[in-house]
């Protein structure tokens, strides 16, 4: 079953411990990015990812890392979280060029900050 | 820069009734994609429809369709026949092609079935 695979699915943690949100897809997708869900503000993109190795600043990268060493993972790191941070994180992936425009998301991470 | 706007936090509307989302987006590219997402409350992340910008016809897929108006930057989505299940969240969203295919999402309508 095709699929993009977020871990965990809900985390509690303390501000400043550094964390890792895993994202997989099982589709061989080259486009990977992370969104973050907020209520009155939509998806806003993190970073984004066009092949292995390959990543840029989407529109809210402040605070967040990521790496792309294999073309099936695309993890999100918050070295020094910050209650701001709080939010409901969505990892995506897609193949480029115009005929496949859908993207597949995955099944998003609760993060809360304290 | 590129924006999306869902003007309408909240609507409702009856069971089997027809009711439309609208979206407005502003951009200068005129190589892009539109679409509709629902979130329920699972919230998962689900494709409903998707317009291609180049295309005057408007798209459709069973009870959802689109009114495309290019010239005054619209997306509006129609749900006929609502059912239960169409209770979510919806997202407008618009993406530019070949920039990692990033997404421009709207801030949502929140559709509320009522039986």
């Amino acid at each position: 079953e095709a699929q993009v695979t977020q871990n965990p699915r809900y985390l509690i943690t303390v501000t400043g411990k550094k964390l890792t949100v895993t994202c997989s897809q099982n589709m061989n997708h080259e486009y990977m990015s992370w969104y973050r869900q907020d209520p009155g503000l939509g998806l806003r993109q993190i970073y984004y990812s066009m092949n292995v190795e390959v990543t840029d600043k989407g529109d809210v990268p402040e605070g967040y890392k990521v790496s792309r060493k294999e073309k099936r993972n695309f993890p999100l790191i918050l070295e020094s979280p910050s209650p701001n941070q709080t939010s409901l994180y969505f990892c995506a992936s897609s193949l480029p060029g115009a005929m496949n425009t859908e993207a597949f998301f995955g099944q998003g991470t609760r993060l809360t900050v304290v | 820069a590129q924006t999306v706007t869902q003007s309408q936090p909240e609507m409702s509307v009856q069971e089997a009734e027809t009711v439309t989302l609208s979206c407005t987006y502003d951009t200068s590219e005129n190589n892009y994609y539109l679409f509709w997402y629902k979130q329920p409350p699972s919230r998962q992340m689900i494709l409903v429809i998707r317009q291609e910008a180049y295309k005057q016809q408007n798209a459709t897929e069973n009870r959802f369709s689109v009114n495309f108006q290019k010239a005054a930057k619209s997306f509006s989505l129609k749900i006929s026949d609502s059912q239960l299940g169409d209770t979510a969240m919806y997202f407008c969203a618009f993406i530019r092609l070949n920039t990692g295919n990033q997404f421009y999402f709207g801030t949502g309508t929140s559709l509320t079935v009522i039986p």
